[in-house]
This record gives structure tokens, C-alpha cells and sequence, in this order.
């Protein structure tokens, strides 16, 4: 079956890197995505990836992907507390079905 | 532009009841995906319609049906509500056919079951 995990916290200073890990079990993601949830609003696109890609940077953002162990992260450069939010990993098949992990609460301490 | 809107924002039934959720995709955009968030849990796929078609199905029971309808629209219907249905059940809109899957995600209907 399908399966996405992530760590369900992370605590980091403003600031510093964060670095938020996924792992996911369907070698069929042709897209992995990372998805944001602030407190009392939907969630957005943050930013995604494509499955024969092996990193991508997006200003503060990278991904990495090594498809092979099915592995996922997003780096958050010189975090801020405004990048505290639930960050979910994603991965799809491009317009169809998208499974989302339980997400990884991010706090970020002044 | 309006995004994703769905209705109601909020809403409160018994067990054994039903309940209608409706979901107005992004302008532009042809396919509709239903996801039950549990509290403090990610969003669970139910299913995805287009063209008026369930297209693909997670793993919920029958009790949860959907309808789409020629403007785009669309509705999750839930018979027989239990308890362990209350959720945030969220939209999603997307462009149908081959491209990046964004979803553009509405705000969500609380259910709640007592």
C-alpha cells in the first residue's frame, strides 16, 4: 500500500537551517510535493519536485530526492518564525491521486 | 480571482445522520479532490472526480459517495455518520489531464459527529 512518514516535530531557532525528512513506500510518484499548513488556513504549495530530478532550490527552499531509497527533504535556509506552519510531504502522479504524510510541525524559536 | 470555496464552514450532526459538503473548484479548474483531515493528522485521500466521473478512490467505505456536476462543482455526501467521521474534510481543485497536480486546497468543512 501507500505510506508517507515524517517526523512530527522540529524545533529550531530563527535563523538556522531546518531540514524536514519524508519517506514514502509508492515508486509510481512521478511528483513529490510539500505542502504548507498554517494555523486556521488550507493548505499551500510550497514547492515540489519531480521524481527524475535529484535536487531542486527554490530561493530559502531545497529539496533533495533520492529515489532510490524513496526519500524525501526539504531545507529551510535562515528560518523564520513566520515559516511556523505544519509542513506535509506529498507525493503524486501528477494530477491524480496525492498522498500526504501526517506532517511535521515546525517551531521556530525567536 | 476566487480559489477554492466550500460550504458549510461548519457544521454539527448526530450519529446516523447524513451529511452534504459542497466545494466550488478555482476558476479554471476541472477536477475535484475530497480529503478527510483528522485532528492533528494529514489530509486522507477519499477520492477525485472529473468529468463528472469518480476517477480514482481511496480506502473509504460507501458510506461516502460524491457528485460533480457540468460547472465543475461538486459535493462529498457521508450516510450513516459515526462518530470517528468528525473531521476537517477539505477541496481541492486541480487541472485534469497531464501536468504538475497542484492542488489549490479550500478552507475546509468541520464536521463534527456527537
Amino acid at each position: 500500500g501507500e505510506d508517507v512518514e515524517q517526523s512530527l516535530f522540529l524545533s529550531v531557532r530563527e535563523g538556522d537551517s531546518s531540514v524536514i525528512n519524508c519517506t514514502y513506500t509508492d515508486s509510481s510518484s512521478t511528483y513529490l510535493y510539500w505542502y504548507k499548513q498554517e494555523p486556521g488556513a488550507g493548505l499551500q504549495l510550497l514547492t515540489y519536485i519531480f521524481s527524475n530530478m535529484d535536487m531542486k532550490q527554490d530561493q530559502r527552499l531545497t529539496v533533495l530526492l533520492n529515489k532510490k531509497d524513496k526519500h524525501l527533504s526539504l531545507r529551510i535556509a535562515d528560518t523564520q518564525t513566520g515559516d511556523s506552519a505544519i509542513y506535509f510531504c506529498a507525493p503524486g502522479t501528477g494530477g491524480f491521486k496525492t498522498i500526504f504524510g501526517a506532517g511535521t510541525r515546525l517551531f521556530v524559536k525567536a | 480571482d476566487a480559489g477554492v470555496t466550500q460550504s458549510p464552514t461548519h457544521l454539527i450532526k448526530t450519529r446516523g445522520q447524513q451529511v452534504t459538503l459542497r466545494c466550488s473548484p478555482k476558476s479554471g479548474h476541472d477536477t475535484v479532490s475530497w480529503y478527510q483531515q483528522a485532528l492533528g493528522q494529514g489530509p486522507q485521500f477519499i477520492f477525485q472526480y472529473y468529468e463528472e466521473e469518480e476517477r480514482q478512490r481511496g480506502n473509504f467505505p460507501d458510506r461516502f459517495s460524491g457528485h460533480q456536476y457540468p460547472n465543475y462543482s461538486s459535493e462529498l455526501n457521508v450516510n450513516a455518520l459515526l462518530l470517528g467521521d468528525s473531521a476537517l474534510y477539505l477541496c481541492a481543485s486541480s487541472l485534469g489531464g497531464a501536468n504538475t497536480g497542484e492542488l489549490f486546497f479550500g478552507e475546509g468543512s468541520r464536521l463534527t459527529v456527537l
